[in-house]
């Protein structure tokens, strides 16, 4: 079966651009999840979705990022206007269901903010 | 609010000796936990993860965690180190009964010399 796809693998733009990351999720997964983690940390969750509907976006800055999953499949991540501390990589990850079972993450995207 | 410690941010060891990763939470109740890889340039992998029952789990990889309620660890273990295994490892706790997103440890980066 195929993984969670990312695209771009690599982004490097100014600071105050915007920009926007793709996730397409394992097929049949109903929860998507978008995580940020900068260097030298680990993973922290942005926003999670249950199909369509967000679940939990209590982390994302909506003063700036954005994301949607308007059909319930893949899901776009965007940051308007970028920040130099935005800098990291994007994780996205997918589950069959939102219980606690495996998240299987895609490659990431690693943004760097000049 | 719960937190994961790996204490160590750098391991080296030598290939074919064994390994252990420490991992501490901090959360009252019993959670789920987790322990993933990521090689450079990747997404994480889960090596293998507690909810229930026996406290030794095993996982992919020849890696074993044993959870120890009292010490509130989930140390990773691995008895012979490739050096394959080189990458970084974090560990993850996530509520039982909630939302069960992981909250991830800094993580801890496994060097192994040949």
């Amino acid at each position: 079966e195929a993984g969670v796809a990312q695209s771009p693998r690599y982004k490097i733009i100014e600071k105050r651009q915007s920009v926007a990351f793709w996730c397409n999720p394992i097929s049949g997964h109903a929860t998507l999840y978008w995580y940020q983690q900068i260097l030298g940390q680990g993973p922290k969750l942005l926003i999670q979705f249950q199909n369509n509907g967000v679940v939990d976006d209590s982390q994302l800055p909506k003063d700036r990022f954005s994301a949607e999953r308007l059909k319930g499949v893949d899901s776009t991540l965007k940051i308007q206007p970028a920040k130099l501390e935005d800098s990291a990589v994007y994780l996205c990850a997918s589950s069959r269901t939102s219980s606690p079972e495996t998240q299987y993450f895609g490659p990431g995207t690693r943004l760097l903010v000049l | 609010a719960q937190s994961v410690t790996q204490p160590d941010i750098h391991i080296t060891v030598s290939e074919g000796a064994s390994l252990e990763l420490r991992c501490n939470y901090s959360y009252g109740a019993t959670p789920y936990l987790f322990w993933y890889v990521q090689s450079p340039g990747q997404g994480l992998q889960l090596l293998l993860k507690y909810f229930s029952g026996d406290t030794l789990v095993q996982g992919i990889k020849g890696f074993e965690a044993e959870f120890k309620r009292s010490q509130s660890s989930f140390n990773l273990r691995k008895p012979s180190v490739h050096w394959s295994d080189a990458a970084e490892y974090f560990c993850a706790v996530a509520l039982s009964g909630g939302s069960y997103i992981p909250t991830f440890g800094r993580g801890t980066s496994l060097i192994v010399h040949p």
